[in-house]
């Protein structure tokens, strides 16, 4: 039960695009589609804002969008907008959950 | 609409016990998995159990496993997490968390638990 690995943090200008990423193994982000991620603002509860690397719940912006490659997931927001601006984390869930260390967004 | 409230968080002494509570409105309780979560002070988010629809399968984070033991009771729509031999790495804010198909759809506003002498 080893940590994603998520760098921790990135920055962007409004309307510009970012991407996190999220690197585990083949038998975690490798092994299955069941990668999420949640948005958390401070002092408040994480969001779903993608599940099963790339769906959005209803509701969700389509300006956030989900990928993966081999053990490497990715989560992309285009035209960042300032509200954007908090912590991401990547999850991984077979029989049991796996976070990733999580990334701070800062929108300059 | 789904509403989580967690309950039972507070001070406690290292060794000692507490048990948190969940209770759910807003969807049929028993037809979805539950996840407890937590998060230390300044740090990032960590798995620490779920439990089936249905009661039969629970999973547990290694940090926890054999002190911590997730339960629900259907007929009060609530999610309990007993947590024993508490120390103090176990601090930290706790969510639970509804699961829809290995992601967790909704939260609760979490309830912090404290671990000190």
């Amino acid at each position: 039960q080893s940590a994603l690995t998520q760098p921790a943090s990135v920055s962007g200008s409004p309307g510009q695009s970012i991407t996190i990423s999220c690197t585990g193994t083949s038998s975690d982000v490798g092994a299955y589609n069941y990668v999420s991620w949640y948005q958390q603002h401070p002092g408040k509860a994480p969001k779903l804002m993608i599940y099963d690397v790339s769906n959005r719940p209803s509701g969700v912006s389509n300006r956030f969008s989900g990928s993966k490659s081999g053990n490497t997931a990715s989560l992309t927001i285009s035209g960042l907008h300032a509200e954007d601006e908090a912590d991401y984390y990547c999850s991984s869930y077979t029989n049991t959950v796996v976070f990733g260390g999580g990334t701070k967004l800062t929108v300059l | 609409q789904v509403q989580l409230v967690e309950s039972g968080g507070g001070v406690v002494q290292p060794g000692r016990s507490l048990r948190l509570s969940c209770a759910a409105s807003g969807f049929t309780f028993s037809r979805y998995g539950m996840h407890w979560v937590r998060q230390a002070p300044g740090k990032g988010l960590e798995w620490v159990a779920v439990i089936s629809y249905d009661g039969s399968k629970k999973y547990y984070a290694d940090s926890v496993n054999g002190r911590f033991t997730i339960s629900r009771d259907k007929s009060e729509n609530t999610l309990y997490l007993q947590m024993n031999s508490l120390r103090t790495e176990d601090t930290a804010v706790y969510y639970c968390a509804k699961d829809q198909m290995a992601s967790m759809d909704y939260w609760g506003q979490g309830t912090l638990v404290t671990v000190s002498s």
